[in-house]
């Protein structure tokens, strides 16, 4: 366990539908990153939160979006479905400011767009 | 924007031979961070590289940065099946962000 924990693990929905994935950051992490696998773009950065606050945007799609709540998790909302958008959605969450700490990440969701 | 180029994108070795995979970026990082994914797995931090020309070692593994920290490599010495997965690498650009840029990663797979 790496101490960052996402659900659902395993999300299959319908295209043109919303789905939510949420994520606990480490305990102590103010900073929550949001990353996207797919087979033939490796990890893609969406965005990043550091203590409730959008800090970095990545390429992040407009029908995407998410916030961090005051106890640090964060959702990240997925609307009007495509089947691209079926991907592994990670999670990763770090201590900002200290050297040699990288980024722990979940074990995140695999969302299949059917 | 900030680009991560590594190669090669799979390695396939027989079990005692050595294994290197290279990482370079478009711009100047403050630091580099190396990650192993197994096959299933998340990624998994493995070591950070901050000053130029810095080397580090883990056991096997030798980490490099380059002297105009604009690339890196790591090296298994005697891979063993337990180093199957996919190696990142992902660079940092400065700022107060810490955002990190993965590059595509090398599959790396170990034939007993």
């Amino acid at each position: 366990d790496s101490g960052v924990t996402q659900t659902p693990k395993h999300l299959i929905t319908a295209t043109g539908q919303r789905v939510t994935l949420r994520c606990s950051p480490r305990s102590g992490d103010l900073s929550v990153y949001w990353y996207q696998q797919s087979l033939d773009q490796g990890l893609q950065f969406l965005i990043q939160y550091y203590n409730g606050e959008e800090r970095a945007k990545g390429n992040i799609l407009e029908r995407f979006s998410a916030q961090q709540f005051p106890d640090l998790h964060s959702e990240l909302n997925l609307s009007s479905l495509e089947l691209g958008d079926s991907a592994l959605y990670f999670c990763a969450s770090s201590a900002l400011g200290k050297a040699n700490y990288g980024y722990t990440f979940g074990s995140g969701t695999r969302l299949t767009v059917v | 924007g900030q680009q991560v180029m590594q190669i090669p994108q799979y390695q396939h070795v027989q079990e005692g031979e050595d294994f290197t995979t290279y990482c370079n970026s478009s711009t100047t990082l403050s630091n580099i961070q190396w990650y192993k994914q197994r096959p299933g797995g998340h990624p998994v931090f493995l070591i950070q590289l901050v000053k130029s020309g810095e080397v580090k070692k883990q056991k096997r593994l030798t980490f490099q940065f380059g002297e105009a920290k604009k690339n890196s490599s790591l090296h298994i010495t005697a891979t063993q099946t337990t180093d199957v997965g996919t190696y990142f690498c992902a660079g940092q650009g400065g700022g107060s962000n810490y955002k990190l840029t993965f590059g595509k990663g090398t599959l790396l797979t170990v034939n007993p």
